[in-house]
């Protein structure tokens, strides 16, 4: 089965700083995506950014960035220049390329602090 | 972009009555739509998948029979809470998936509170 695990439950990290949160996955598969979403008070589900695992070059949007490692089979998620509006709960999540289901790991929530 | 209505946001309602969660997307087909529930401070847990004028194919532990999903277009899928209990009481999000382009449109959620 494949899991997706969130080891820090919360992270918290000062206005304009660097923070990068962790996601590791566990699969057989090796085609696949992943995908970090935002979760902000207001309970909307925002896609951050996707990642395709066949593609080496890590994907980025603007301030946010990740680390693909497929061997290693972990996916954090880079925040530059952090923002009060990125306080939120981060989700991490995994789909195989061939299902629809998405697997959720169990969220971080960051704190942005002035 | 996309967008996925789901109403209503929030209800409140007795103990033994049913209640209707709709998700409608907006601007795009939605082939398949998915339903979590979400505990508070928790990760969203997938409750059933529904693809268009098929039956809805549901995770185990989901009761059938309580969770009655219906996907009669491309645009509408709607969650019946049937008999609802206290314990049924929390957060509700529908998620659609574009036809179109591959990827997730999530609704704002439901608060379900059952008193």
């Amino acid at each position: 089965a494949q899991t997706v695990t969130q080891s820090q439950p919360e992270m918290s990290v000062q206005e304009a700083e660097t923070v990068t949160l962790s996601c590791t996955y566990d699969t057989s598969e090796s085609d696949y995506y992943l995908f970090w979403y935002k979760q902000p008070p207001s309970r909307q589900m925002i896609l951050v950014i996707r990642q395709e695992a066949y593609k080496q070059q890590n994907a980025t949007e603007n301030r946010f960035s990740v680390n693909f490692q497929k061997a290693a089979k972990s996916f954090s998620l880079k925040i530059s220049d952090s923002q009060l509006g990125d306080a939120a709960m981060y989700f991490c999540a995994y789909r195989p390329r061939t299902a629809s289901k998405l697997t959720f790991g169990t969220g971080t929530r960051l704190q942005v602090t002035l | 972009g996309a967008v996925v209505s789901q109403h209503p946001s929030r209800v409140i309602c007795k103990s033994g009555t049913s209640v209707k969660i709709e998700c409608r997307s907006l601007d795009f087909q939605a082939t398949t739509m998915f339903w979590y529930r979400q505990f508070p401070k928790q990760s969203l847990m997938l409750m059933a998948t529904s693809n268009e004028g098929s039956k809805a194919t549901y995770e185990q532990g989901v009761e059938k029979d309580k969770f009655l999903i219906n996907h009669a277009s491309l645009t509408l899928s709607t969650l019946t809470v049937a008999s609802a209990h206290p314990e049924d009481s929390s957060f509700y999000i529908c998620s659609a998936r574009d036809r179109g382009y591959d990827g997730y449109t999530f609704g704002s959620g439901t608060r379900l509170t059952v008193v």
